[in-house]
């Protein structure tokens, strides 16, 4: 059964640092990793997907790289700003199924403090 | 503008009282779904269909129903609500299923509340 796990579960860093969020997933078949953002209250906007055949995805200040056979992909966020406090999701779709269901970590919350 | 939509966004109902959130898109995507999202469980899916008429459960599917008779709509329908089903839920839709192209969209949300 696939898992996924996110580390850490909470970040705060200040203004303009550079930063790292890391996601986890123990089964290495997946068609593609898809990395969202979440603010309080609100609905999932997705940031970048990877697909299996893919080693990284940019996008402006984001980064995301994935390295399947370890069940592993990281998040980078260049230059963090205020606006970028929110809860970062990851979610892998598992190849062989038909149901593109997301697995879903649980999520880090991070803080940037101006 | 390429969305997902869902309405209502917040609801507060009773126990038993039917009721059905809407989910549209207007990317003729073939594949939508829902998720709940509840604190410490995350996101779980509970209906997905693949196409007009094709629906199937998810993970966590009990006293839910759906339909989808239009490629656009995908309604998550409660017939009797029951407090363990106050949650936050999430419409999803993709182009179509088993690829690894298919970015998934999300709606806002519908905050449930079953008193």
């Amino acid at each position: 059964k696939q898992e996924v796990t996110q580390i850490p579960a909470a970040l705060s860093v200040p203004e303009g640092e550079n930063l790292v969020l890391n996601c986890s997933f123990t089964d290495s078949a997946i068609y593609n990793l898809q990395w969202f953002r979440q603010d309080p209250g609100k609905g999932l906007t997705s940031l970048l997907l990877i697909q299996s055949s893919q080693r990284e995805q940019t996008s402006g200040r984001l980064n995301a790289s994935l390295d399947k056979s370890s069940g592993r992909s990281t998040l980078y966020i260049a230059a963090s700003q205020p606006g970028d406090s929110a809860t970062y999701l990851c979610a892998v779709t598992n190849y062989g199924g038909a149901t593109n269901k997301l697995i879903f970590g649980t999520g880090t919350l991070l803080a940037v403090q101006p | 503008e390429a969305q997902v939509t869902q309405n209502p966004r917040y609801l507060i109902t009773v126990t038993g009282k039917k009721l059905t959130v809407t989910c549209s898109q207007n990317m003729n995507h073939e594949y939508m779904s829902w998720y709940r999202q509840d604190p410490g469980l995350g996101l779980r899916q509970i209906y997905y269909s693949m196409n007009v008429e094709v629906t199937d459960k998810g993970d966590v599917p009990e006293g839910y129903k759906v339909s989808r008779k239009e490629k656009r709509n995908f309604p998550l329908i409660l017939e009797s609500p029951s407090p363990n089903q106050t949650s936050l839920y999430f419409c999803a839709s993709t182009l179509t299923s088993g690829s690894s192209y298919n970015e998934q969209f999300f709606g806002p949300g519908t905050r449930l509340t079953v008193l």
